[in-house]
């Protein structure tokens, strides 16, 4: 079974720092890996979705690798600012697309 | 920009009543997810769609839930009877088969007193 683990649980930063979420999983035969956003009592928002052909994606300042060979995907987040500040996860999809297995999420405070 | 819609946003029941969570999937996504989140659980899979047709429904307690999608913009997710512990967030995505990732809903909240 796919474990999704993300480090750290929590991280509180000063605006305008670049900061580094961290997703590891178990199984590397992936079909593709997204990285979500969530705010407080809302829904999901997707932010970057990797194939797992691809090594990277970027949007504005949120930049998403994926070594699939470790296993390991980080969310880059440059200048970050508060309203950055929610829960990001990160969720993979397996080749056999049955299921998407979440991670339990890094939840950020970015303080002005 | 297409989204996925669920009704109610809230819902507040008394233990023992049925609940209905309704999802509208983006037109022409073939592939619809509930998912349910808690602060304990974090995000579980209850069941998921393809094509209408129910693939896994195995996180759902057999006993008191069920989940169809009568046509392809309906899924419903059913409680009967509710009990506090059901008490959280639904949420359904769909997706389509192939590159694309999937679109969550903005869930329903439910809470059963």
């Amino acid at each position: 079974k796919q474990e999704v683990t993300q480090i750290p649980a929590a991280l509180s930063v000063p605006e305008g720092e670049n900061l580094v979420l961290n997703c590891s999983f178990t199984d590397s035969a992936i079909y593709n890996l997204q990285w979500f956003r969530q705010d407080p009592g809302k829904g999901l928002t997707s932010l970057l979705l990797i194939q797992s052909s691809q090594r990277e994606q970027t949007s504005g300042r949120l930049n998403a690798s994926l070594d699939k060979s470790s296993g390991r995907s980080t969310l880059y987040i440059a200048a970050s600012q508060p309203g950055d500040s929610a829960t990001y996860l990160c969720a993979v999809r397996p080749g056999d697309f049955n299921k998407f297995y979440f991670g339990s999420g890094t939840k950020l405070n970015v303080k002005p | 920009d297409a989204r996925v819609t669920q009704t109610p946003r809230h819902k507040v029941t008394e233990m023992g009543q049925e609940v209905t969570m309704r999802c509208q999937p983006i037109l022409g996504h073939n592939t619809v997810f509930w998912y349910r989140q808690t602060m304990m659980q974090g995000l579980e899979l209850l069941a998921y769609f393809r094509n209408r047709a129910p693939l896994d429904d195995s996180g759902m307690p057999k006993d008191r839930f069920s989940a169809e999608m009568p046509d392809a913009t309906l899924a419903t997710l059913k409680i009967q009877p509710s009990e506090p512990r059901d008490s959280a967030v639904y949420f359904c995505a769909s997706g389509f088969i192939g590159t694309d990732g999937y679109t969550f809903g903005s869930g329903t909240r439910l809470t059963v007193v």
